[in-house]
């Protein structure tokens, strides 16, 4: 149990493209997802938080504008990379919380590698 | 949330136990101590978590000194696929907020 799945695993796109991302919880209800960006050789960086059926909160200098979040439903939850750039070239991972373990456990997805050409 | 400190790096020979370290000298009452690791190009994966008392599962062993100021992840036999980046994380336990990743330890199983 308790799997989150990503699509595409990995990306290639132009520069000025958008991109989405997908972050599915398989096996649980996730009231909270998170999307994290890696770059080479860094740790994750918590880029935002995302609610089902609110506003996303987004981490100091991420551009909320740019990377869209959306969190319709208790399975899904999406990013898009608009007018992508070859700085936004990353891997990009997002996490579920099971809002029933009680003890913030979080599972992550494989992540998705985007190339900005 | 406490700030942890671990080794950037440690070797371990394949078969052996791989001991992990980490230091968590400001941790408050109600935090707990994560564990998760990083395969290359993959994301991270849950390992253990434990409050003050020992743990264990099928993956590995979590010891907490009595003092609750540091910690160690015990990998009893290690094997080539547990190479990866491992993180150690103290959270409180139900707080609903993201994981504060920092450096971790970057463990080379050998063979």
């Amino acid at each position: 149990g308790a799997v989150v799945s990503q699509h595409p695993s990995r990306v290639i796109c132009k520069s000025g493209t958008s991109v989405k991302i997908e972050c599915r919880s398989l096996d649980f209800q996730a009231t909270t997802m998170f999307w994290y960006r890696q770059f080479p050789k860094q740790s994750l960086m918590l880029m935002a938080t995302s609610n089902e059926g609110s506003k996303a909160t987004y981490e100091q200098g991420v551009e909320k504008d740019k990377f869209l979040i959306n969190h319709a439903s208790l399975t899904l939850s999406t990013l898009t990379v608009t007018s992508a750039h070859p700085e936004d070239s990353s891997f990009y991972i997002c996490s579920a919380r099971d809002a029933t373990s009680g003890y913030n456990e979080q599972f992550f997805g494989p992540g998705t590698r985007l190339t900005v050409l | 949330d406490a700030k942890t400190t671990q080794p950037p790096s440690m070797d371990c020979a394949e078969g052996r136990a791989a001991n992990l370290p980490c230091n968590h000298s400001t941790i408050s009452g109600n935090e707990y101590v994560y564990w998760y690791r990083q395969i290359h190009s993959q994301g991270p994966q849950y390992i253990i978590h434990g409050l003050k008392n020992n743990e264990t599962n099928e993956m590995a062993s979590l010891i907490i000194t009595e003092d609750r100021k540091s910690s160690t992840l015990i990998l009893p036999h290690a094997t080539l696929r547990d190479t990866a980046v491992y993180y150690c994380i103290v959270r409180v336990g139900d707080s609903g907020y993201a994981l504060n990743f920092g450096k971790g330890t970057s463990l080379l199983v050998t063979p």
